[in-house]
């Protein structure tokens, strides 16, 4: 099952674009790669996902390049109800069919 | 739609006792999972359920047991709790085993003492 690392925290001011990083050496051909975001005291809730170069929805964006190891989430002109934790599990589209999390980033969005 | 909801919030337990976690889905979706998440963690996957009348174990699995009662429910058993079991536990859904969208419960938040 594929490994995630993504920063522990990240700060932005609302208005701004905010990028998440995560790094995904070890993904594999069948492996799909998605974005949840946890609010406090709630379960994760699915954003986005992806196979390979860009896709857009009407809260994000995920971009990943050719070799797939890494992916950024984009969240455009984020508000203070933007402060959550991101992960970006794997899908593993073969065999297990099982969602890897990491530990997340943290992002705190300042007024 | 309620989605997925879970029962109890919080719990309580002493070493040693038993307790069974409920978990109920109204999205007519065919497979489910528990996971589990400790403070500054991410979750992980204790069993899960592909489809009604079978389940397999995820990344940590040891200690609990789980029943896939009908399509709608999934429940999660502790059969003697231990102090590492305290964790908040999430119950999920999800169309089918090949759908990477999962949508979650509320959580479970357990205190074993």
């Amino acid at each position: 099952l594929a490994k995630t690392t993504q920063p522990i925290s990240m700060d932005s001011y609302e208005g701004q674009e905010v990028n998440i990083t995560c790094s995904h050496n070890n993904i594999a051909t069948n492996d799909y790669i998605t974005w949840y975001q946890q609010f406090p005291s709630q379960g994760p809730r699915f954003i986005i996902q992806g196979y390979k170069t860009k896709v857009t929805n009407e809260v994000a964006s995920l971009f990943i390049p050719a070799d797939r190891k890494s992916s950024t989430l984009s969240l455009p002109r984020v508000s203070l109800s933007d402060t959550a934790v991101y992960y970006c599990p794997i899908y593993s589209g073969a065999g297990s069919y099982q969602l890897t999390f990491g530990k997340g980033t943290k992002l705190s969005v300042i007024p | 739609n309620a989605g997925v909801t879970q029962t109890p919030k919080f719990q309580v337990l002493k070493t040693g006792q038993s307790m069974t976690l409920q978990c109920a889905q109204d999205m007519n979706h065919n497979s489910m999972y528990w996971y589990r998440q400790d403070p500054g963690m991410g979750l992980r996957l204790i069993y899960y359920s592909a489809s009604e009348g079978t389940t397999d174990k995820g990344e940590v699995p040891n200690g609990y047991n789980v029943s896939r009662l009908n399509k709608r429910e999934f429940s999660l058993r502790l059969e003697s709790a231990a102090p590492s079991q305290t964790s908040v536990y999430f119950c999920a859904s999800s169309k089918d085993r090949g759908a990477y969208e999962q949508y979650f419960g509320p959580g479970t938040r357990l205190t074993v003492t």
